[in-house]
């Protein structure tokens, strides 16, 4: 079975402030990961994902996560906060194993203060 | 081009009333997702189809919840007998292929609170 474990379902970053989302997961096969984003009253959106190869991954509006199988971890990171990017943030985890379906962790708000 | 849609947007109904929910996947895309979102959680799969491959319902929460996709495309999430705790958004998405590394589109959902 795989699970996705999100440390801290809200977070409060002030503008310009290093975003740092942390995700772990549980899988019994090499795992395909994923981050996605969801706006208010949106659907999901795909921030970025790691299927084979560099494990350090980048993904849309200057987000990017590294791989860390030693850790089982997918940590999701920004430099810079925006105000933009005040939304909610999901990991997802796949594995053929697994029939290709997505597996979600809780979820993390993050919320920009300027 | 055209993303994910699903209809309707918002749906209030009576407990035990049945509803349907309808998605329109990218054109083109074989895979179609259904999942569901409960308020302050994460999302929890219900049901996929690839193809004309029989669909896989492992996540269906009961017998009173069902899905069907016609030719290959549209797609309607039926709930029978609703009850409270069906409350939440249902989210359809959709992919290009069945594979595990493919990147499922999603649509804006149904919110559907169940009075």
């Amino acid at each position: 079975a795989q699970s996705v474990t999100q440390l801290g379902s809200h977070v409060s970053v002030s503008e310009g402030a290093l975003v740092l989302l942390r995700c772990n997961y549980s899988s019994s096969v090499p795992p395909y990961l994923f981050w996605y984003v969801q706006y208010p009253n949106q659907g999901l959106q795909l921030l970025l994902k790691y299927t084979t190869g560099a494990t350090l991954v980048k993904g849309i509006n200057g987000f990017e996560a590294e791989f860390k199988k030693s850790e089982t971890s997918f940590h999701l990171t920004k430099p810079s906060a925006h105000m933009s990017d005040a939304a909610e943030y999901f990991c997802a985890v796949s594995a053929e194993a697994a029939g290709n379906k997505l597996t979600f962790g809780g979820g993390t708000r993050v919320l920009v203060k300027p | 081009g055209a993303g994910v849609s699903q209809s309707p947007s918002n749906k209030v109904t009576e407990k035990g009333k049945d509803v349907e929910l309808r998605c329109d996947p990218i054109s083109g895309h074989t895979a179609l997702y259904w999942y569901r979102q409960r308020l302050g959680q994460g999302l929890e799969f219900l049901i996929y189809f690839q193809g004309n491959s029989a669909p896989d319902k492992s996540g269906l929460p009961s017998d009173r919840f069902s899905a069907e996709r016609t030719g290959g495309s549209v797609s309607t999430l039926t709930i029978q007998r609703t009850q409270q705790e069906d409350s939440a958004v249902y989210l359809c998405a959709s992919s290009l292929f069945k594979g595990v590394s493919e990147t499922q589109y999603f649509g804006p959902g149904t919110r559907l609170l169940v009075l």
